[in-house]
């Protein structure tokens, strides 16, 4: 069956370090993979979406890759801020829908100042 | 500003008792979901509609139906609820074209059932 895990121990790290979450997925070939961010007791909320072409993909201080040899995505959050703890949740296509996603649990980050 | 809706932040309903989740977007989407999110379990997918009056099921659809008369409706309905349902509820919708269109998450209502 489709797998999709994240690390589910949370990730503290210190103001300006950089954050790097990790996604795996098993019995997958996706044409694509997206990041949310969830606050606690709040919907997700959509960061970046990177196709299997594509090997990185930037946005402000976030950077995505993608290997689909080692069937691999790492977020990176650069100089992180305590404004960046929450849970982040990488997701892959439910099912070959082409647009219900399943979801992995999630990694907890925490920026301390 | 696209927004989603959900009709309650904070819901308690009794064993047996018939629950209507609605959720509402106003960005003329055709894609509408249903999740349910549990610690440990993370997001599980419910049903999906990708038009109006039609549905898909997801993962766990059992003891869960919906209703999509309307393109920016999408009503859950919990038939006779139970304490295993006890959950937060979270609805989301996506454009129809491109596939792979990120979801527009609503905020979510926290059922509990006693």
């Amino acid at each position: 069956s489709q797998k999709i895990e994240q690390n589910s121990e949370a990730l503290n790290i210190q103001e300006g370090k950089t954050a790097t979450l990790t996604c795996n997925y098993t019995n997958y070939s996706p044409a694509y993979l997206q990041w949310y961010r969830q606050d606690p007791g709040r919907g997700p909320v959509f960061l970046l979406l990177i196709r299997e072409n594509e090997k990185e993909k930037r946005k402000e201080r976030l950077k995505v890759t993608f290997d689909t040899t080692l069937k691999q995505s790492l977020f990176h959050i650069t100089a992180s801020q305590p404004a960046d703890s929450a849970t982040y949740l990488c997701a892959l296509d439910w099912s070959n829908s082409g647009y219900a996603l399943n979801f992995g649990k999630g990694t907890s980050l925490l920026v301390t100042p | 500003d696209v927004k989603v809706t959900q009709s309650s932040r904070y819901l308690v309903k009794r064993t047996g008792e018939k629950v209507f989740l609605e959720c509402v977007q106003d960005m003329d989407h055709e894609n509408m979901f249903w999740y349910r999110q549990d610690p440990g379990l993370g997001l599980r997918l419910i049903y999906f509609s990708y038009d109006v009056k039609m549905k898909e099921k997801g993962d766990i659809p059992e003891g869960y139906s919906v209703s999509r008369e309307k393109k920016e409706r999408f009503s859950l309905i919990l038939e006779s609820a139970s304490t295993n349902q006890t959950s937060m509820y979270l609805c989301a919708s996506s454009p129809k074209g491109t596939p792979y269109n990120e979801q527009f998450f609503g905020p979510g209502t926290r059922l509990t059932v006693l």
